[in-house]
Parts: C-alpha cells; sequence; structure tokens
C-alpha cells in the first residue's frame, strides 16, 4: 500500500527567507509525486508533479521539487518566501491509471514579517 | 487550467438530516470524480472513487448507504451525507479527473459539513 509522511507539522519562516517542506513516501513502485497547496477554505491547487525523467521538477509560483529514489522523498523548495505562501502544503503519491491519491498529512506554513 | 465547481461552499445542518454536495466540472467532461474527506488538521481521504453511468467504489471503511454518490452525468457527481449526526461534520472535497492536458485532477473548493 502506498503511504506519504510529511514530518514537519508546522513550519514558520521570515519573509525572503528559504523554505524547504519533507516528503517521504512509500510505495512499491515507481512513483507519481505531487505537491499541492490549500488555502484557507478553499480546495487544492497543484504546485508541481514528478511522473518520470528529470528528478528536479520546477513548479507554479517560484516552487521546486526534488525526487530523490534512494531516500524515498520529495522535497519542496522555496528559495524566497513571500507573505502570500502562508497556507496548508500536501504531498501525494499516486498512480496515474487510476488517480487515487494518498496524502500526506500537510504542512502548515507561516510565514511572518 | 480547467475548474471544479462545488456546491455549498458551507451548509449546518440538523442531526438526522440529508445534505447534498454537488461537484461540477465546469468546462471539460469528467468520467471520473473522487470525494475526499478532511477532517481539522488531518489529511484529505479518499471516501470513494465515482465513475459516470455505473456504482460508486468505495474505500474501506466508508458506509455506502451513509454516503450515497450518485454520477449522472459526465459533469456532475452528488454526495449525499444521509441521517447526519456531529461525527459527520467535516471538510468534503472532490476532484475530477481530466481526460487531456497535462494537468489531469483538479480539486473543488470544498464543502464544510457542520451537523449540529
Amino acid at each position: 500500500a502506498q503511504s506519504v509522511t510529511q514530518p514537519d507539522i508546522h513550519i514558520t519562516v521570515s519573509e525572503g527567507a528559504s523554505l524547504e517542506l519533507r516528503c517521504n513516501y512509500s510505495y512499491g513502485a515507481t512513483p507519481y509525486l505531487f505537491w499541492y497547496v490549500q488555502s484557507p477554505g478553499q480546495g487544492l491547487q497543484l504546485l508541481l508533479k514528478y511522473f518520470s525523467g528529470d528528478t528536479l521538477v520546477q513548479g507554479i509560483k517560484g516552487f521546486e521539487a526534488e525526487f530523490k529514489r534512494s531516500q524515498s522523498s520529495f522535497n519542496l523548495r522555496k528559495p524566497s518566501v513571500h507573505w502570500s505562501d502562508a497556507a496548508e502544503y500536501f504531498c501525494a503519491v499516486g498512480e496515474m491509471d487510476d488517480y487515487k491519491l494518498s496524502f500526506g498529512a500537510g504542512t502548515t506554513v507561516t510565514v511572518r514579517a | 487550467g480547467a475548474v471544479v465547481s462545488q456546491h455549498p461552499s458551507w451548509v449546518i445542518c440538523k442531526s438526522g438530516t440529508s445534505v447534498k454536495i454537488e461537484c461540477r466540472s465546469l468546462d471539460f467532461q469528467a468520467t471520473t470524480m473522487f470525494w475526499y474527506r478532511q477532517f481539522p488538521k488531518q489529511s484529505l481521504m479518499l471516501m470513494a472513487t465515482s465513475n459516470e453511468g455505473s456504482k460508486a467504489t468505495y474505500e474501506q471503511g466508508v458506509e455506502k448507504d451513509k454516503f450515497l454518490i450518485n454520477h449522472a452525468s459526465l459533469t456532475l457527481s452528488t454526495l449525499t451525507v444521509t441521517s447526519a449526526h456531529p461525527e459527520d461534520s467535516s471538510f468534503y472535497i472532490c476532484s475530477a479527473r481530466h481526460g487531456t492536458g497535462d494537468e489531469k485532477l483538479f480539486f473543488g473548493s470544498g464543502t464544510q459539513l457542520s451537523v449540529l
């Protein structure tokens, strides 16, 4: 069975500082990996995804993530955080055959001025 | 990107009543839609997969008689919480599978259900 672990429940970062959110997955085959962002009371927006190929994936809003098979990780990074990045971030793993995703518990990001 | 509309955004109901939540794909046809449930400070848990014209497939532990799913057209899936109780209070989110394009899955904005 597939599963996702996001070790950090809450991260506080200063505006302009760098951000890294951790994600570890458990999956029997080559995983399809996703990062979503959720603002309060809203649905999920896809930041980026990894299917195959280049292990460093660029996404929207200046985010990137790196797939490391040896570590079963797919960490999300942003070099310089903006106040608007304060939100809940979810890592997910799935199979493209059926699009059923398993989500991590999420990481809440707070941005301080 | 494609748009998925979910209605209502929030609903408050009395215990024992039924609540219907709609999920519509506005500019594409979705043969498959998914329903998730999210408790506060927790992740999204897949409840069921809804395929147009057929019965929904429920995840283990989800009561199909409690959470009725209907996918009568390629643009609409509904989730009905029957005889709602306070423990059913949660945030429900749908997603729809897009058949073409680079991004395949789109999420609705969610429905906050509060059962008194």
